[in-house]
């Protein structure tokens, strides 16, 4: 089945600095990778997602970017503030048993600490 | 609109005692999702749901969990004889639709510790 790597666990960075989380899958069926944010407390929140027939999308200080020959994608936050302080999942979708539907595997996070 | 919804937000049990989580997802949803967090390990898929029926329950850790999901709607994830190592979160999630592409948006889930 498919297995996802995420790295780093943990990344700490100042105010204004970017952030980069990397995340690696073997399923080369996967087409599918989303990443959530998820505060203390709460549910995984998507904040960005990525389809395999694009290469890289932004949503103002964030993007995602995507290789699937190397089978790896990327998040980048540009410009951090406090509040991105959260930890982030990256996901793969893979088909699941029941041969018509579809679910996400998860990396096992990376939790970004913003300094002030 | 309303979120997705799980309840008890907060579950404390002994061991050996059965307990059920409550999902209720987005409105006309017709996928639903249910994921277990530990600490350390991420967010595991658990069962999937296509309307009632559940073709995917290849994520069920052991015959002592169960789930269902009546009307395609609400859905009930049942422990029997809860063990320690099932304190976890317990994540519910819902989509549109039950393709590849399809955005899973997730309920704040129930945290459960078995004593």
């Amino acid at each position: 089945g498919e297995n996802v790597e995420q790295h780093p666990s943990t990344l700490s960075v100042q105010e204004g600095d970017s952030a980069v989380i990397k995340c690696t899958y073997s399923d080369s069926a996967s087409n599918y990778f989303p990443w959530y944010k998820q505060e203390l407390g709460k549910g995984p929140q998507l904040i960005i997602d990525i389809r395999s027939n694009v290469g890289e999308k932004k949503d103002q200080r964030i993007a995602v970017t995507l290789n699937k020959t190397a089978k790896h994608f990327s998040l980048h936050i540009t410009e951090t503030q406090p509040e991105d302080s959260a930890v982030y999942f990256c996901a793969a979708s893979t088909i699941g048993s029941g041969g018509s539907n579809y679910k996400l595997t998860f990396g096992k996070g990376t939790l970004l600490t913003v300094n002030p | 609109g309303a979120g997705v919804s799980q309840s008890p937000s907060n579950k404390v049990t002994e061991k050996g005692k059965d307990v059920e989580l409550r999902c209720d997802p987005i409105s006309g949803h017709t996928a639903l999702y249910w994921y277990r967090q530990s600490l350390g390990q991420g967010l595991e898929f658990l069962i999937y749901f296509q309307g009632n029926s559940a073709p995917d329950k290849s994520g069920l850790p052991s015959d002592r969990f169960s789930a269902e999901r009546t009307g395609g709607s609400v859905s009930t994830l049942t422990i029997q004889r809860t063990q320690q190592e099932d304190s976890a979160v317990y994540l519910c999630a819902s989509s549109s639709g039950w393709g590849p592409k399809e955005t899973q948006y997730f309920g704040p889930g129930t945290r459960l510790l078995v004593l």
